[in-house]
């Protein structure tokens, strides 16, 4: 199983702050990745698919980037709104996995 | 508009059995995979299992394989997911998903507690 590791585990950051969250596969999974946003007590929303394709209705100030091995997920200027868990997954093989989270606090 | 609702959760005894339910609407049930990912308690995203727009594959996480089944009813734009030989740590809530690469819809969750 393809392992995915974020860092940091959690963070701590103010309104307008530019946050950078990374993500790691632990084999080449090219641009297989998406990011997911969960607030507290609701159900996972996508953000970005493919490692750096905005879904649609997802503010600008995110963004995605990376592939092979390594990812980035950043929030350019940080919202209210944006205080939640984010998590990366890989679709490259089955199972597909995700990334223990990143609390944004 | 694409929704997904789950049913069946509750309380279920370690070695018993539970059966979730998921419907759908608002799409083209049977033109996608359909996915079900599990949550523990404070803990993190697990892909549980997966099934083919007409049932002719399904794949499994190994810490379920055995012991859940996928099913899906697209007459009835509905998903299941039979849960036998409980375990502790299969205590999470579970949500219903739409896709096989990018989970794009998910539903509320259903929550499954194994305990005696």
């Amino acid at each position: 199983d393809i392992q995915m590791t974020q860092s940091p585990s959690s963070l701590s950051a103010s309104v307008g702050d530019r946050v950078t969250i990374t993500c790691r596969a632990s084999q080449s999974i090219g641009a297989n990745l998406n990011w997911y946003q969960q607030e507290e007590g609701k159900a996972p929303k996508l953000l970005i698919y493919t490692a750096s394709k905005l879904e649609g209705g997802v503010p600008s100030r995110f963004s995605g980037s990376g592939s092979g091995t390594d990812f980035t997920l950043i929030i350019a200027s940080l919202q209210p709104e944006d205080f939640a868990t984010y998590y990366c997954q890989q679709f490259y093989s089955l199972p597909r996995t995700f990334g223990q989270g990143t609390k944004v606090e | 508009e694409a929704q997904l609702v789950e049913s069946g959760g509750g309380l279920g005894q370690p070695g018993g059995s539970l059966r979730l339910s998921c419907a759908a609407s608002g799409f083209t049930f049977s033109s996608y995979w359909m996915t079900w990912v599990r949550q523990a308690p404070g803990k993190g995203l697990e892909w549980v299992a997966n099934i083919k727009e007409f049932g002719s594959e399904k794949n499994y996480v190994d810490s379920v394989k055995g012991r859940f089944t996928i099913s899906r009813d697209n007459a009835k734009n509905s998903l299941f997911l039979q849960m036998n030989s409980l375990r502790d740590e299969d205590t999470a809530v579970y949500y219903c998903v739409r896709g096989q690469s990018f989970f794009r819809i998910w539903g509320q969750g259903t929550l499954v507690i194994v305990s005696s």
